[in-house]
């Protein structure tokens, strides 16, 4: 029993495309994030959704579009993906946000 | 932008010796936390400490808040291979509750 799942794990793809990353969360928790690690394992937080409502939106190009289409679930679709895109992205979620959060796996996306 | 730093970068040290980590930090928070993350994995929450307490415990891992100083330790005593991670510590913000996340430090336990 997963507490918080993505897919795909790993995402190899070329410049230019579009793909999108998915995640869900089986706690029953209010809020989602997603975080972007980069390759000196940096986290930084990209979106949080509260109840499928939007709360922090970071300065990320808006290349990048989270869709929530219930409490369970965050999706981020990335549109015409660049170099600097390649990175981990984890999915989070936690009760709300005053208390520690679960990751998932991470999806490790590679833009050749 | 980045509020808390880890301190060490890298630490390498002998199974069964006790490890401390340090995170700092600049603005005024509500609580601060601290995760692992083995390779490859995605992290896992160790302890969440609230600004108005000063030290908590779980099983082998210690951690003090100083927020005198803006900084917090966090100790893992008898350490074993399994410790093996990077430790990440997590601020937020006062005024919201936004995580501001350091850049880790990587321990390495040595059998």
């Amino acid at each position: 029993d997963t507490a918080v799942s993505q897919t795909p794990k790993y995402l190899v793809t070329q410049m230019g495309n579009d793909k999108s990353i998915k995640c869900e969360q089986n706690l029953g928790h209010d809020t989602m994030y997603w975080y972007k690690q980069d390759s000196k394992k940096f986290l930084k937080i990209m979106f949080s959704y509260n109840n499928k409502e939007l709360i922090i939106n970071e300065t990320v190009p808006n290349r990048f579009s989270p869709k929530s289409p219930d409490k369970a679930h965050l999706n981020l679709h990335i549109n015409s993906l660049e170099l600097g895109d390649s990175a981990v992205y984890f999915c989070a979620s936690s009760q709300d946000q005053r208390y520690e959060q679960y990751f998932g796996p991470g999806t490790r996306l590679t833009v050749t | 932008s980045q509020q808390g730093e880890e301190d060490p970068q890298a630490l390498s040290i002998q199974e069964g010796e006790n490890a401390t980590m340090n995170c700092s930090y600049k603005t005024s928070i509500n609580n601060l936390q601290w995760y692992r993350q083995n390779s490859g994995r995605g992290l896992v929450h160790l302890i969440l400490i609230r600004s108005n307490e000063r030290e908590k415990h779980s099983g082998r891992l210690r951690v003090t808040l100083d927020t005198s100083k803006k900084s917090s330790s966090l100790l893992i005593t008898a350490s074993r291979a399994a410790d093996t991670a990077s430790y990440f510590c997590a601020t937020d913000l006062d005024s919201n509750y936004q995580l501001i996340w350091g850049a880790g430090t990587k321990l390495i336990i040595k059998p």
